[in-house]
């Protein structure tokens, strides 16, 4: 069964601050890995989906990386903005294309 | 182009009572999955709808079913609601139904259920 482990469960930095959020799962047999942002009480908004063939994805300040050998995964932001405040999970899949979350890393951003 | 739409957005039971949540899928989507977030945790699959057919099933008591219909929109149903059932209702779609695929899943804003 996969389990998803995320670390640390809160992080709060200064504006302009480059930052890692760091995710672990056990089950190392994935096709893919997807992170997603959630803002207080709403849905979920994807970020970045690394497929098992890549090791690093990119979305403007955003930088995934993946490595199944070791069965992690990392989230880098680059200079944060207190817009980036938010809980960010990590999700790898089963193959019936069912998620299995971690407990997401909780992030502030200070002006 | 619409994303995934979910209704309501919030509602309010007491215990016993029954709950029907609905869910549209992006245009193109034959793949809806439910999940289940209670606050402070990440979300746990319920169910997997593919082509109308359950194609997953979460660990969750045989009060949760779900089915889908032919325009591949969803409802979820929730009988004999408890208290523990309070949490927030997540849908996704998808393309496909495996994650070898691309496998992306597409999130809607949520139904936030409230069991008094």
């Amino acid at each position: 069964k996969q389990e998803v482990t995320q670390i640390p469960a809160a992080l709060s930095v200064p504006e302009g601050e480059n930052l890692v959020l760091n995710c672990s799962f056990t089950d190392s047999a994935i096709y893919n890995l997807q992170w997603f942002r959630q803002d207080p009480g709403k849905g979920l908004t994807s970020l970045l989906l690394i497929q098992s063939s890549q090791r690093e994805q990119t979305s403007g300040r955003l930088n995934a990386s993946l490595d199944k050998s070791s069965g992690r995964s990392t989230l880098y932001i680059a200079a944060s903005q207190p817009g980036d405040s938010a809980t960010y999970l990590c999700a790898a899949p089963t193959g019936a294309n069912n998620l299995f979350f971690g407990t997401g890393t909780r992030l502030t951003v200070i002006p | 182009d619409a994303g995934v739409t979910q209704s309501p957005t919030h509602l309010i039971k007491t215990r016993g009572q029954h709950v029907t949540l609905r869910c549209s899928p992006i245009s193109g989507h034959k793949s809806v999955s439910w999940y289940q977030q209670v606050l402070g945790q990440g979300p746990q699959f319920i169910f997997q709808y593919y082509e109308k057919e359950e194609r997953g099933r979460g660990n969750f008591p045989d009060r949760f079913s779900a089915r889908q219909f032919p325009n591949y929109s969803s409802e979820l149903n929730v009988n004999a609601l408890l208290l523990g059932d309070s949490a927030l209702y997540l849908c996704a779609s998808s393309l496909y139904r495996t994650s070898y695929n691309t496998g992306e899943l597409f999130f809607g804003e949520g139904s936030r259920l409230t069991v008094l």
